[in-house]
């Protein structure tokens, strides 16, 4: 099983630069979440989502925008890059967020912008 | 945002040693969570709590839900070399969010 995929796995942008980190699950779950993981912290929620064509912001979200058109994908739009937004994101999914939850994780993207 | 606050931050044991390590809120939780994150790696889910004062064991792995829902606490017994890596709580309100706590880092010395 695949799970959540996340692509690319790293990236290095410029400042000003634009660019979509890519999320999808093939478990079929309702909810998806992005995250942003800085060095020796927790995860901070940036965005969320709890079905297709739902989204709402989390912790953390300016900057940053989703968008949930399928149940399958939620794309994460940066687009104009700062170097505070270098960290590690990771999305992750679960079938339901009220009992029995379980998020499952991509493995992360990497990004640095300088 | 809600203050989860994990400690200790950081542990350095010994092979065979027990581990022991808690996640404290002020904020009411209906669901605590307990994840390991190895490096370059996703957080891969533990033990899920759902009710408080739940008491659930995966293998050498223990974790309650407290009483109050404002805490949970993780046991780690006769750890092993591959229990290296960052542990997390992370709690669920009402809501659809998780809030994480800043992670406890385990190192085990054989």
């Amino acid at each position: 099983n695949a799970g959540v995929t996340q692509t690319p796995k790293f990236r290095i942008l410029k400042i000003g630069q634009s660019m979509t980190l890519q999320c999808t699950q093939d478990m079929n779950h309702n909810y998806m979440y992005w995250y942003r993981q800085d060095p020796g912290m927790g995860l901070k929620l940036i965005y969320y989502s709890v079905g297709a064509g739902i989204t709402d912001k989390g912790e953390v979200p300016n900057g940053y925008n989703v968008s949930r058109s399928t149940t399958e994908d939620f794309p994460l739009r940066l687009e104009l890059a700062a170097p505070s937004q270098t960290s590690v994101y990771f999305c992750a999914s679960s079938y339901s967020a009220r009992g029995n939850t379980e998020a499952f994780f991509g493995q992360g993207t990497r990004l640095t912008v300088v | 945002g809600q203050q989860l606050n994990q400690s200790p931050q950081s542990m350095f044991i010994q092979e065979g040693e027990d581990v022991s390590m808690n996640c404290t809120s002020s904020s009411i939780f209906n669901t605590w969570l307990w994840y390991k994150q190895d490096p370059g790696e996703g957080p891969v889910l533990l033990i899920a709590l759902y009710k408080a004062g739940e008491l659930t064991s995966n293998g050498r792995l223990t974790a309650q839900f407290g009483i109050t829902r404002k805490d949970s606490f993780l046991n780690i017994s006769a750890s092993i070399p591959s229990d290296v890596g960052i542990y997390f709580c992370a709690g669920q309100l009402s809501g659809n969010q998780f809030y994480f706590g800043t992670g406890t880092s385990l190192t085990v010395i054989p």
